[in-house]
């Protein structure tokens, strides 16, 4: 299974500011998943990361908010925009070669806006 | 809407018990579905998936899928306290590609 790198691993933003979050896997992956967990709560998918192409994000996400990058098949960026509390949650990336190898995740971004 | 749903818990069972984790989902196109452990304050660890219908065994843990029920488990066999943790199940998308995850179960093993 893919080893994923995800930095920063935690940190404390102003309001109206952005952070990017980065990913770094240790092969070549088909896919790549940003998502948000809530304290307590599941995991909510913001958006699949395509390589060379724009990112396909969920109900309830959109670009301005959470650009994403995905410049080849083993790096990809999460930025979170203009930040508001209402943002504050660790980001997970994961990625895979494909469900017939699962899904790893990364060690996830804790982030506070304050 | 797709869901995936699971009791939240806690669910406690005793050292060298069997522990029995259950998921059902809603979309029936849905073609596999995994099981991941995640500890406090840790991200998730892939434990095991599974496609066809029938039993999965990997080691103590044995997934179970049953599609026209739309019911998928997990069962931990000889529990030890290493294993307390929250087990979330996740069911692919109708896309074939991004995971749904349900909210997970709490499992406590008391020694």
């Amino acid at each position: 299974s893919a080893v994923i790198s995800q930095k920063p691993s935690r940190d404390i933003c102003q309001r109206g500011t952005s952070l990017t979050i980065q990913c770094q896997v240790d092969s070549q992956v088909t896919m790549m998943f940003w998502y948000r967990q809530q304290p307590g709560q599941s995991l909510t998918l913001i958006a699949t990361a395509n390589q060379g192409s724009e990112a396909t994000y969920e109900s309830g996400f959109v670009i301005d908010k959470f650009p994403i990058s995905r410049p080849n098949l083993t790096f990809s960026t999460l930025t979170v925009s203009n930040m508001s509390p209402e943002d504050s949650s660790i980001y997970l990336c994961s990625a895979g070669r494909g469900q017939g190898d699962g899904y790893t995740f990364g060690s996830g971004t804790r982030l506070t806006v304050v | 809407q797709k869901e995936v749903e699971q009791n939240s818990g806690p669910l406690s069972v005793p050292e060298g018990a069997i522990a029995s984790l259950n998921c059902t989902y809603s979309d029936r196109g849905s073609q596999s579905f995994f099981w991941y452990r995640q500890y406090s304050g840790k991200s998730p660890e892939l434990i095991m998936f599974i496609y066809s219908n029938g039993d999965k065994e990997d080691g103590r843990f044995t997934a179970q899928l049953n599609k026209a029920s739309q019911y998928v488990s997990l069962l931990i066999r000889d529990s030890q306290p290493s294993d307390s943790a929250t087990y979330l199940c996740a069911v692919s998308s109708n896309s074939g590609y991004a995971l749904n995850f349900g909210k997970g179960t709490s499992l406590l093993v008391t020694p």
